[in-house]
Order: structure tokens, then C-alpha cells, then sequence
């Protein structure tokens, strides 16, 4: 299976704690996101990456939120002093910015849930 | 800024009939929009994408949806539900092509 995966798949931590979750995104995408989807909405954009370079990251994203792409493949979103609001699927997906239109069509994961006690 | 309605956070259809899930857009330049469906504790899987070719898009399971850029709106349609079409479906517009501007999803159900 070559799809984006989303590594772990659930997640139960005490308020406070620290969570780190990894997303491997199709091999050939240069570019990977962040979501975030709370019970009974559509995901909300948090951050993107072309590569390595975080290019964009939404005002969701707050200080205790830090995301990575240290080598332009695999991603990693950490949450600081979770908080009981953090409670969410955490969504990751990639695209392609090669060939035309490509970029317009991003590749989900599965997703992290994430249960802050 | 850019962002979708979707009217009707439910809609239940019986078996083998029409299926109409409706999503609004706003956006102050073209905009390229998308139908996603989600099953239960999965991700999200593009239906299909408007990009500003042919206005009417025809996608995976029988799906199509309508650009119609008078009443700013891209519904999806199905002619004859089946039971597996059961899910969240979810419109989105994007601009840029980095950011996606999702609606809060329509759950389908499907009645036999």
C-alpha cells in the first residue's frame, strides 16, 4: 500500500502530557498537511510543508503545537501541555505539485484520534 | 476568503433512489472544489474535482457533481443510492491549491 499513513491511529493521554504524531505521506509528494477535525465538522487546516519548509501555518496552530519535516518525507505534529480541547482526529495529507492540476488533489491518511483525559 | 455550506447536515434516502447533497461556495476568484467522502473512523477520499474544465464532474461510485457558477454551487448527485454510499461527505474549495476550505459535512444514510 503505497497511501499516506498516520502512525499511532489513537492516542489517549492525560491533560498535560506531551503527544507526538507521525504521518508518512505518499513517496513521490513534495507536499504534506496538517488537519485537524473535531466531532461533527470538517477538518480545519493547521500547517503545510513544500519539502522540508513550513510554509504556512493557520493561527489554530498555537504556541504549544510544533510540526516538522526534518528531510522533506515523513512529518511529525507535536502538542505541548495537551490540553482537553485538543481532543480531535488529527488528520495528515500530501500532494504533488508536478503535473498539471496535480497539486489540487490531496491524499488523506487515516488519521490520529487523539483523547485528552 | 473562500468557504462552502452544506445544506443539510442529514439526509436520508431509501435504496435505489436519487441522492442530492448540496454545497455552496464563496470564493472572489475561480476556485477549484471538491467532494471527499469519509467512512468511519477512516480518512477522507476525493469523489471528485471541479478544476475549472468541464462543469459537470463525474467521479468514483457513480458519483457527479454540477459547477454552476451563477448560483456559486456544486452539488453532488447519485442516481440510485446503495447501501455502501452510507457516509460523510464533505464539499471543499481551494484557491491557492494549499489551503483547503472545508464544509461541516453532510451525513448520508441510506434506507433499505
Amino acid at each position: 500500500d503505497t497511501g499516506v499513513s498516520q502512525d499511532p491511529r489513537h492516542k489517549i493521554t492525560k491533560r498535560g502530557q506531551n503527544v507526538t504524531f507521525r504521518c508518512d505521506p505518499i513517496s513521490e509528494h513534495n507536499r504534506l498537511y496538517w488537519y485537524r477535525q473535531t466531532l461533527g465538522q470538517g477538518p480545519e487546516f493547521l500547517t503545510y510543508f513544500q519539502n522540508e519548509a513550513q510554509l504556512e501555518k493557520s493561527r489554530l496552530l498555537s504556541d504549544r503545537f510544533s510540526a516538522e519535516r526534518p528531510k522533506g518525507s515523513f512529518s511529525t505534529l507535536e502538542i505541548q501541555r495537551t490540553e482537553q480541547g485538543d481532543s480531535a482526529m488529527y488528520l495528515c495529507a500530501s500532494s504533488s505539485t508536478s503535473g498539471i492540476n496535480s497539486y489540487n488533489e490531496q491524499f488523506f491518511g487515516p488519521g490520529t484520534r487523539l483523547t485528552v483525559l | 476568503a473562500q468557504s462552502v455550506t452544506q445544506l443539510g447536515s442529514h439526509v436520508s434516502v431509501s435504496e435505489g433512489a436519487l441522492v442530492l447533497l448540496r454545497c455552496n461556495y464563496s470564493s472572489s476568484v475561480p476556485p477549484y472544489l471538491f467532494w471527499y467522502v469519509q467512512y468511519p473512523n477512516q480518512g477522507l477520499q476525493l469523489l471528485l474535482k471541479y478544476t475549472s474544465a468541464a462543469t459537470l464532474v463525474k467521479g468514483i461510485n457513480g458519483f457527479e457533481a454540477e459547477f454552476k457558477k451563477s448560483e456559486t454551487s456544486f452539488h453532488l448527485t447519485k442516481p440510485s443510492a446503495h447501501m455502501s454510499d452510507a457516509a460523510e461527505y464533505f464539499c471543499a474549495v481551494s484557491v491557492t491549491g494549499n489551503q483547503f476550505y472545508f464544509g461541516t459535512g453532510t451525513s448520508l444514510t441510506v434506507i433499505p
